[in-house]
């Protein structure tokens, strides 16, 4: 059964950082890219990161960019989201994906709350 | 940037009813077109990619078709555990969520 399980989520204040981690199970983490989705409260969906499968390339939302890193392990079957110089607007539920080999999302995890507020 | 937008933003209807939902596309996204369902409190769940192909474990009664900007998820006989938001995914040009549809039982 595949499984995806987000942490490192908090309150933080505007301007600090954060890293999030999601360990991923029941299937072969290093041989899919993986995404980072994220949903304001009260708002629809975004995706704002992928990584490819062997960290060769990476892509991010212009509302992230230059401010977010996507990353992974894959000898530890995680994957990252390190969060700098965050926002009120970067507060939402975090969520990675699993990416398939025809490019659509088939797993997602449950989510981990990010709160940004002074 | 491709804009989605889902219709209806809410809709009720009772248990055995059919039931359409719509995404509607800013431009022609060539079928890259992907629905999901959400619980409260849960994962995303995928239930249609590419338009109208069926994910593994999803009940037959979900289905999707469309072509171009239009396309639709259905519902034949509405059951008490489909109760979610479910919102749409377009993958022609990056990706682009719709705003969701929350079903509920009349």
């Amino acid at each position: 059964e595949v499984q995806l399980v987000e942490s490192g989520g908090g309150l933080v204040k505007p301007g600090s950082s954060l890293k999030l981690s999601c360990v991923a199970s029941g299937f072969t983490f290093s041989s899919y890219g993986m995404h980072w989705i994220r949903q304001a409260p009260k708002k629809g969906l975004e995706w704002i990161a992928l990584i490819y499968y062997d960290s060769s390339n990476k892509y991010y939302a212009d509302s992230v960019k230059g401010r977010f890193t996507i990353s992974r392990d894959n000898s530890k079957n995680t994957l990252y989201l390190e969060m700098n110089s965050l926002r009120s607007e970067d507060t939402a539920m975090y969520y990675c994906a699993k990416w398939t080999d025809t490019y659509y999302f088939d797993y997602w995890g449950q989510g981990v709350m990010v709160t940004v507020s002074s | 940037d491709i804009q989605m937008t889902q219709s209806p933003s809410f809709l009720s209807a009772s248990v055995g009813e059919r039931v359409t939902l719509s995404c509607r596309a800013s431009q022609n996204i060539n079928k890259y077109l992907d629905w999901y369902q959400q619980k409260l409190g849960e994962a995303p769940k995928l239930l249609i990619y590419n338009t109208n192909n069926l994910h593994t474990g999803i009940p037959s009664r979900f289905s999707g078709s469309g072509s171009g900007t239009d396309y639709t998820l259905t519902i034949s006989s509405l059951q008490p555990e489909d109760v979610a938001t479910y919102f749409c995914l377009q993958r022609n040009s990056w990706y682009t969520f719709g705003a969701g549809t929350k079903l509920e039982l009349k």
